[in-house]
């Protein structure tokens, strides 16, 4: 059974800096990974997906990488603002065929709160 | 505007008593699904569908129905609802062959 683990749970930095958010996972027969945002009391919203092929994707400020072979990918944040306060969400959805196939895996995520 | 519509958005109610939380999309997705979300414990799927008559269980299908007899609508109905289903809901949509799924704004479900 997949599982997928977000470190850390929560994090708070001043407005401006790096950051970087991990998120792990057991099976390695991803077909996908994405990176989503959820703010209080709405729902989620996609920020970057990364197919198993692909190594990084990069929107904006924001770059997500992907090492299937050991179950890892990262969010990076460059020059945090106050605007991207908000819980972030890494989902893994499984290889095709099987009866998985339908399903997707959340991490818990991570609470990022940057202040001014 | 393209958009997955849940309601309600808010439900107080008593154990036992039936209720359906309907989800409803206007993209022509063919793909929709359940999801809890807990305190510690994330998301967790309770049930999707790949298309109108296709179903099955997610992680935590335990209480739980569901049905899909139009491509539009997958409501999720709880036929005895115990305190232990108090979450937050979230419906998702995607079109079959993308890749990005379409949330809900949620559902807050306290059951006393």
């Amino acid at each position: 059974k997949q599982e997928v683990t977000q470190i850390p749970a929560a994090l708070s930095v001043p407005e401006g800096e790096n950051l970087v958010l991990n998120c792990s996972f057991t099976d390695s027969a991803i077909y996908n990974l994405q990176w989503f945002r959820q703010d209080p009391g709405k729902g989620l919203t996609s920020l970057l997906l990364i197919q198993s092929s692909q190594r990084e994707q990069t929107s904006g400020r924001l770059n997500a990488s992907l090492d299937k072979s050991s179950g890892r990918s990262t969010l990076y944040i460059a020059a945090s603002q106050p605007g991207d306060s908000a819980t972030y969400l890494c989902a893994v959805r499984p290889g095709a065929g099987g009866t998985s196939y339908g399903k997707l895996t959340f991490g818990q995520g991570t609470i990022l709160t940057v202040h001014p | 505007e393209a958009q997955v519509t849940q309601n309600p958005r808010y439900l107080i109610t008593v154990t036992g008593k039936k209720l359906t939380v309907t989800c409803s999309q206007n993209m022509n997705h063919e793909y929709m699904s359940w999801y809890r979300q807990d305190p510690g414990l994330g998301l967790r799927q309770i049930y999707y569908s790949m298309n109108v008559e296709v179903t099955d269980k997610g992680d935590v299908p335990e209480g739980y129905k569901v049905s899909r007899k139009e491509k539009r609508n997958f409501p999720l109905i709880l036929e005895s609802p115990s305190p232990n289903q108090t979450s937050l809901y979230f419906c998702a949509s995607r079109l079959q062959g993308s890749e990005g799924y379409t949330f809900g704004s949620g559902t807050r479900l306290t059951v006393v």
